[in-house]
């Protein structure tokens, strides 16, 4: 009965290079959501999920972002050549469908060097 | 589009004192409504939620949140809280149909002196 996971918790980069953050959601939720948190702020929607497909991705803040979730299942946040603004918690929600109540994550700290 | 606003962003009060966390949202269109709480070291998890029916929804733990359409609000109300209260607590809308992505406010911290 685990809920959503993801990793690494804490992940320091230095400015430009690549991060890849893995969300696993609970079993058998179709829909899957990134959020992105700033200090001192809430979280803030980056992409959307179901199943394998993207079907909202108006959230991600430039073309260095890419998500992706191959199997329906685990997904993966991609950050290229990441920039010192990127330094945020990334938060991964999943949801039995779409309009179900979002179960989050506990978050990864990422900070940009 | 939809923008919600948390008005304070700190709300300290003493233990057993009543407490109320407000929050304005701004919607063309029907929402849902949440609030989610956040301990500390904690992630996010759903406090109660507004999506039809009765005003005026409750949590397991005390708290209650009444949905006012003509004002636009949702705050959330314990009439005594607790040492283990304290927390951030978020509000959130979402679009009615469709998928749910959250819009959210900024946050309120609430702490609690004894």
């Amino acid at each position: 009965g685990a809920g959503v996971s993801q990793s690494p918790r804490y992940k320091v980069a230095k400015r430009g290079q690549d991060v890849a953050l893995r969300c696993d959601p609970i079993s058998g939720h179709v829909s899957l959501f990134w959020y992105q948190q700033a200090l001192g702020q809430g979280p803030e929607f980056l992409t959307y999920f179901q199943n394998e497909a993207q079907l909202d991705k108006s959230g991600l803040p430039s073309d260095r972002f890419f998500a992706e979730r191959p199997e329906g299942s685990v997904s993966t946040l991609k950050i290229q050549r990441t920039q010192q603004e990127d330094s945020a918690v990334y938060l991964c929600a999943s949801s039995l469908s779409g309009t179900d109540t979002q179960y989050f994550g506990p978050g990864t700290r990422l900070t940009v060097l | 589009a939809q923008s919600v606003t948390q008005l304070d962003s700190q709300v300290p009060v003493f233990e057993e004192a009543p407490v109320e966390l407000r929050c304005n949202y701004s919607s063309s269109v029907s929402v849902y409504l949440f609030w989610y709480v956040q301990y500390p070291n904690q992630g996010l998890q759903l406090l109660l939620k507004y999506l039809s029916g009765s005003t005026l929804v409750e949590s397991i733990n005390g708290f209650e949140a009444e949905f006012n359409k003509s004002q636009t609000s949702f705050h959330l109300r314990k009439p005594s809280v607790h040492i283990s209260d304290t927390a951030e607590y978020f509000c959130a809308v979402s679009r009615r149909g469709g998928a749910q992505k959250l819009v959210f406010g900024q946050g309120t911290r609430l702490t609690i002196n004894p």
